[in-house]
Protein backbone atom coordinates (compact mmCIF):
# COMPACT_ATOMS: atom_id res chain seq x y z
CA UNK A 1 0.00 0.00 0.00
CA UNK A 2 1.40 3.66 -0.80
CA UNK A 3 1.79 5.60 1.98
CA UNK A 4 -0.17 8.55 -0.05
CA UNK A 5 -2.86 8.01 -2.78
CA UNK A 6 -4.64 10.49 -4.74
CA UNK A 7 -7.18 9.75 -7.51
CA UNK A 8 -5.71 9.14 -10.29
CA UNK A 9 -7.01 11.69 -13.17
CA UNK A 10 -6.53 13.85 -15.39
CA UNK A 11 -9.19 15.94 -13.93
CA UNK A 12 -11.45 18.20 -16.43
CA UNK A 13 -13.43 21.00 -15.24
CA UNK A 14 -15.24 23.70 -17.07
CA UNK A 15 -14.20 27.55 -16.15
CA UNK A 16 -16.28 28.45 -13.37
CA UNK A 17 -17.16 24.66 -11.61
CA UNK A 18 -15.82 23.08 -8.86
CA UNK A 19 -12.87 20.45 -8.81
CA UNK A 20 -12.51 18.08 -6.24
CA UNK A 21 -9.38 16.34 -5.66
CA UNK A 22 -8.83 14.01 -2.51
CA UNK A 23 -6.25 12.13 -0.76
CA UNK A 24 -5.67 9.04 1.20
CA UNK A 25 -2.99 8.35 3.60
CA UNK A 26 -1.96 5.37 5.16
CA UNK A 27 0.05 6.04 8.08
CA UNK A 28 -2.67 7.14 11.14
CA UNK A 29 -0.94 9.12 13.19
CA UNK A 30 0.27 11.49 10.96
CA UNK A 31 -0.15 14.97 12.13
CA UNK A 32 0.34 17.24 8.92
CA UNK A 33 -0.86 17.30 5.89
CA UNK A 34 -0.04 19.85 2.39
CA UNK A 35 -1.16 20.51 -1.02
CA UNK A 36 1.37 21.46 -3.55
CA UNK A 37 0.29 23.03 -6.98
CA UNK A 38 3.30 22.02 -9.81
CA UNK A 39 2.86 23.71 -13.17
CA UNK A 40 4.36 21.63 -16.17
CA UNK A 41 8.56 22.23 -16.10
CA UNK A 42 8.07 24.05 -12.60
CA UNK A 43 9.00 23.27 -9.35
CA UNK A 44 5.72 22.22 -6.63
CA UNK A 45 4.09 25.37 -4.43
CA UNK A 46 2.90 25.00 -1.64
CA UNK A 47 -0.66 26.20 -1.44
CA UNK A 48 -2.18 24.69 1.40
CA UNK A 49 -1.34 23.82 4.88
CA UNK A 50 -3.78 21.69 6.71
CA UNK A 51 -3.49 20.44 10.93
CA UNK A 52 -6.60 19.61 12.38
CA UNK A 53 -9.96 18.01 11.25
CA UNK A 54 -12.24 19.95 9.52
CA UNK A 55 -12.35 22.47 6.37
CA UNK A 56 -9.72 25.42 5.97
CA UNK A 57 -10.74 28.09 3.01
CA UNK A 58 -7.85 30.06 1.45
CA UNK A 59 -9.80 31.91 -1.13
CA UNK A 60 -10.70 29.88 -3.95
CA UNK A 61 -9.18 26.65 -2.07
CA UNK A 62 -10.68 24.44 0.61
CA UNK A 63 -9.09 22.19 1.91
CA UNK A 64 -10.57 19.07 4.10
CA UNK A 65 -9.03 16.75 6.81
CA UNK A 66 -10.74 13.44 8.20
CA UNK A 67 -8.53 12.00 10.40
CA UNK A 68 -10.73 8.82 10.93
CA UNK A 69 -11.10 8.11 7.72
CA UNK A 70 -7.64 9.32 6.45
CA UNK A 71 -8.88 11.42 4.00
CA UNK A 72 -7.42 14.78 3.09
CA UNK A 73 -9.06 16.56 0.19
CA UNK A 74 -8.72 20.31 -2.08
CA UNK A 75 -11.44 22.22 -3.17
CA UNK A 76 -10.73 24.96 -5.63
CA UNK A 77 -14.20 27.28 -6.42
CA UNK A 78 -14.85 29.07 -9.39
CA UNK A 79 -11.88 27.06 -11.41
CA UNK A 80 -9.80 29.32 -13.39
CA UNK A 81 -7.87 28.57 -16.56
CA UNK A 82 -4.48 29.27 -14.91
CA UNK A 83 -5.61 26.56 -12.19
CA UNK A 84 -4.91 23.83 -14.78
CA UNK A 85 -1.85 22.22 -12.90
CA UNK A 86 -1.04 18.91 -11.41
CA UNK A 87 -2.01 19.10 -7.44
CA UNK A 88 0.20 17.35 -5.10
CA UNK A 89 -0.94 15.95 -2.06
CA UNK A 90 1.62 15.65 0.65
CA UNK A 91 2.11 14.13 4.37
CA UNK A 92 4.47 14.64 6.99
CA UNK A 93 4.79 10.94 8.81
CA UNK A 94 4.98 11.43 12.68
CA UNK A 95 8.27 9.91 13.11
CA UNK A 96 10.22 12.48 11.01
CA UNK A 97 8.97 15.95 11.48
CA UNK A 98 10.58 16.74 8.09
CA UNK A 99 10.12 14.16 5.76
CA UNK A 100 7.12 14.90 3.50
CA UNK A 101 5.51 11.85 1.75
CA UNK A 102 4.30 13.21 -1.41
CA UNK A 103 1.22 11.58 -3.71
CA UNK A 104 1.77 10.86 -7.51
CA UNK A 105 -0.44 13.79 -8.13
CA UNK A 106 -3.73 14.58 -9.99
CA UNK A 107 -3.75 16.69 -13.33
CA UNK A 108 -6.28 19.18 -13.46
CA UNK A 109 -7.24 21.27 -16.76
CA UNK A 110 -9.98 23.64 -16.72
CA UNK A 111 -11.23 24.22 -20.06
CA UNK A 112 -12.80 27.94 -20.86
CA UNK B 1 14.75 37.59 -2.11
CA UNK B 2 15.98 34.74 -3.87
CA UNK B 3 14.43 31.82 -3.36
CA UNK B 4 15.84 28.25 -3.52
CA UNK B 5 18.13 28.16 -6.35
CA UNK B 6 19.10 25.04 -8.25
CA UNK B 7 21.38 24.64 -11.39
CA UNK B 8 21.56 23.74 -13.64
CA UNK B 9 18.51 23.62 -14.89
CA UNK B 10 18.92 21.11 -17.64
CA UNK B 11 21.46 18.33 -17.74
CA UNK B 12 22.69 15.94 -20.60
CA UNK B 13 25.25 13.13 -20.22
CA UNK B 14 25.36 9.96 -21.52
CA UNK B 15 25.67 6.55 -19.33
CA UNK B 16 28.43 6.35 -17.58
CA UNK B 17 29.40 9.78 -16.75
CA UNK B 18 29.02 11.71 -13.71
CA UNK B 19 25.91 14.20 -13.02
CA UNK B 20 26.74 17.24 -10.57
CA UNK B 21 23.41 19.23 -9.36
CA UNK B 22 23.92 22.14 -7.17
CA UNK B 23 21.43 23.94 -4.92
CA UNK B 24 21.65 26.93 -2.67
CA UNK B 25 18.78 27.24 0.17
CA UNK B 26 16.56 30.41 0.80
CA UNK B 27 18.87 32.95 2.58
CA UNK B 28 18.64 31.95 5.97
CA UNK B 29 17.39 28.39 5.47
CA UNK B 30 20.17 25.98 6.98
CA UNK B 31 17.86 22.30 6.21
CA UNK B 32 18.43 21.20 3.04
CA UNK B 33 16.55 18.13 1.17
CA UNK B 34 16.92 16.69 -1.94
CA UNK B 35 13.85 14.81 -3.45
CA UNK B 36 13.28 12.84 -7.46
CA UNK B 37 10.10 12.89 -9.76
CA UNK B 38 9.94 10.35 -12.03
CA UNK B 39 7.60 10.79 -14.73
CA UNK B 40 4.31 9.88 -14.00
CA UNK B 41 5.64 9.80 -10.15
CA UNK B 42 5.25 11.89 -7.68
CA UNK B 43 8.12 13.46 -5.67
CA UNK B 44 10.65 10.92 -3.62
CA UNK B 45 12.49 11.91 -1.00
CA UNK B 46 16.21 11.23 -1.15
CA UNK B 47 18.04 12.78 1.66
CA UNK B 48 18.00 15.21 3.66
CA UNK B 49 21.15 17.58 5.16
CA UNK B 50 22.10 20.14 7.18
CA UNK B 51 25.71 22.33 7.25
CA UNK B 52 28.38 19.49 7.37
CA UNK B 53 25.88 16.53 8.08
CA UNK B 54 23.84 14.10 6.43
CA UNK B 55 20.79 13.61 8.60
CA UNK B 56 18.52 10.94 6.31
CA UNK B 57 20.05 9.62 3.45
CA UNK B 58 17.12 6.46 3.68
CA UNK B 59 16.38 7.57 0.09
CA UNK B 60 19.19 7.78 -1.47
CA UNK B 61 20.13 4.23 -3.76
CA UNK B 62 22.89 2.74 -1.59
CA UNK B 63 25.27 2.67 -5.18
CA UNK B 64 26.78 6.16 -7.03
CA UNK B 65 24.86 8.50 -5.51
CA UNK B 66 25.99 11.02 -2.92
CA UNK B 67 25.47 14.27 -1.18
CA UNK B 68 26.73 16.97 0.60
CA UNK B 69 26.07 20.33 1.98
CA UNK B 70 29.37 21.83 2.95
CA UNK B 71 30.06 24.75 5.41
CA UNK B 72 30.80 27.11 2.59
CA UNK B 73 29.22 26.68 -1.00
CA UNK B 74 25.39 25.11 -2.55
CA UNK B 75 24.60 21.51 -1.41
CA UNK B 76 25.97 18.82 -4.05
CA UNK B 77 24.41 15.94 -5.30
CA UNK B 78 26.44 13.64 -7.49
CA UNK B 79 25.34 11.19 -9.46
CA UNK B 80 28.61 8.66 -10.66
CA UNK B 81 28.20 6.34 -13.41
CA UNK B 82 24.67 7.43 -14.71
CA UNK B 83 22.31 5.02 -15.84
CA UNK B 84 19.07 5.85 -18.26
CA UNK B 85 16.83 5.25 -15.35
CA UNK B 86 18.68 8.27 -13.49
CA UNK B 87 16.58 10.20 -16.08
CA UNK B 88 14.27 12.35 -13.87
CA UNK B 89 13.63 15.73 -12.56
CA UNK B 90 16.10 16.31 -9.26
CA UNK B 91 14.21 18.82 -6.81
CA UNK B 92 15.87 20.61 -4.06
CA UNK B 93 13.86 21.94 -0.82
CA UNK B 94 15.10 23.94 1.57
CA UNK B 95 13.21 24.88 5.21
CA UNK B 96 14.11 26.53 8.87
CA UNK B 97 11.25 24.71 10.67
CA UNK B 98 8.84 25.94 7.77
CA UNK B 99 6.96 24.28 5.31
CA UNK B 100 9.29 23.48 2.25
CA UNK B 101 10.17 25.65 -0.51
CA UNK B 102 11.19 24.22 -3.68
CA UNK B 103 14.13 24.74 -6.24
CA UNK B 104 12.66 24.90 -10.29
CA UNK B 105 14.83 21.50 -10.23
CA UNK B 106 17.12 19.67 -12.08
CA UNK B 107 15.83 17.68 -15.51
CA UNK B 108 18.90 15.12 -15.67
CA UNK B 109 18.72 13.20 -19.13
CA UNK B 110 20.83 10.22 -19.61
CA UNK B 111 21.35 9.37 -23.38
Amino acid sequence: QKEVEQNSGPLSVPEGAIASLNCTYSDRVSQSFFWYRQYSGKSPELIMSIYSNGDKEDGRFTAQLNKASQYVSLLIRDSQPSDSATYLCAVRPPTNDYKLSFGAGTTVTVRA
Amino acid sequence: NAGVMQNPRHLVRRRGQEARLRCSPMKGHSHVYWYRQLPEEGLKFMVYLQKENIIDESGMPKERFSAEFPKEGPSILRIQQVVRGDSAAYFCASSSNSPLHFGNGTRLTVT
